[in-house]
């Protein structure tokens, strides 16, 4: 069974702190990973990697993925209130276009 | 561009009854459309994987004859939860692809919370 684990499950940081999120993942037929931003309601996308080595980044957020080691982060800089949110990170397995979905890391920030 | 819209965005309905959902690309045309639902402190769980004109791909432990996926046009999808029951109430999700891949081209809409009683 595919499977996608983020980390840490939620996090509470001040304002102007850097953060890390953590996701791995374990599945068959790899094609791509995504982060995406849910805060009310449905999430909206941020990045997707397919290949290992390579940063992505907008902003103040960045991401990379290792598909030797299967996981990927993402960075958040100088981090603001507005950046509260659940993160969730997904991998597409290619299998009739299917995203897994991690659990997320909720995120908040603190003035 | 790129929006879907969901309709209604929430839902209180009696146990017994049922309830529809519509998932709409406003601005695309969607061949392919996908429906989650997400439950309180959980992530998004793929339900089903629906092509327009042909029936829906349901995951494994979800009852296609509970949760009814009509994807009618390039616009179009409707879940329809039939007689619910407490346990169905979630945050149910659908989101859009122009071309079946489930990657950056996958737009969400805004979700639709239902409450069964």
């Amino acid at each position: 069974e595919d499977k996608v684990v983020q980390s840490p499950l939620s996090l509470v940081v001040h304002e102007g702190d850097t953060v890390t999120l953590n996701c791995s993942y374990e599945v068959t037929n790899f094609r791509s990973l995504l982060w995406y931003k849910q805060e009310k309601k449905a999430p909206t996308f941020l990045f997707m990697l397919t290949s290992s080595g390579i940063e992505k980044k907008s902003g103040r957020l960045s991401s990379i993925l290792d598909k030797k080691e299967l996981f990927s982060i993402l960075n958040i800089t100088a981090t603001q209130t507005g950046d509260s949110a659940i993160y969730l990170c997904a991998v597409n397995t290619g299998t009739a276009s299917k995203l897994t979905f991690g659990t997320g890391t909720r995120l908040q920030v603190t003035l | 561009g790129a929006v879907v819209s969901q309709h209604p965005s929430w839902v209180i309905c009696k146990s017994g009854t049922s309830v529809k959902i519509e998932c709409r690309s406003l601005d695309f045309q969607a061949t392919t459309m996908f429906w989650y639902r997400q439950f309180p402190k959980q992530s998004l769980m793929l339900m089903a994987t629906s092509n327009e004109g042909s029936k829906a791909t349901y995951e494994q432990g979800v009852e296609k004859d509970k949760f009814l996926i009509n994807h009618a046009s390039l616009t179009l999808s409707t879940l329809t939860v039939t007689s619910a029951h407490p346990e169905d109430s979630s945050f149910y999700i659908c989101s859009a692809s122009t071309s079946g891949r489930a990657d950056n081209e996958q737009y969400f809409g805004p979700g639709t919370r239902l409450t069964v009683t």
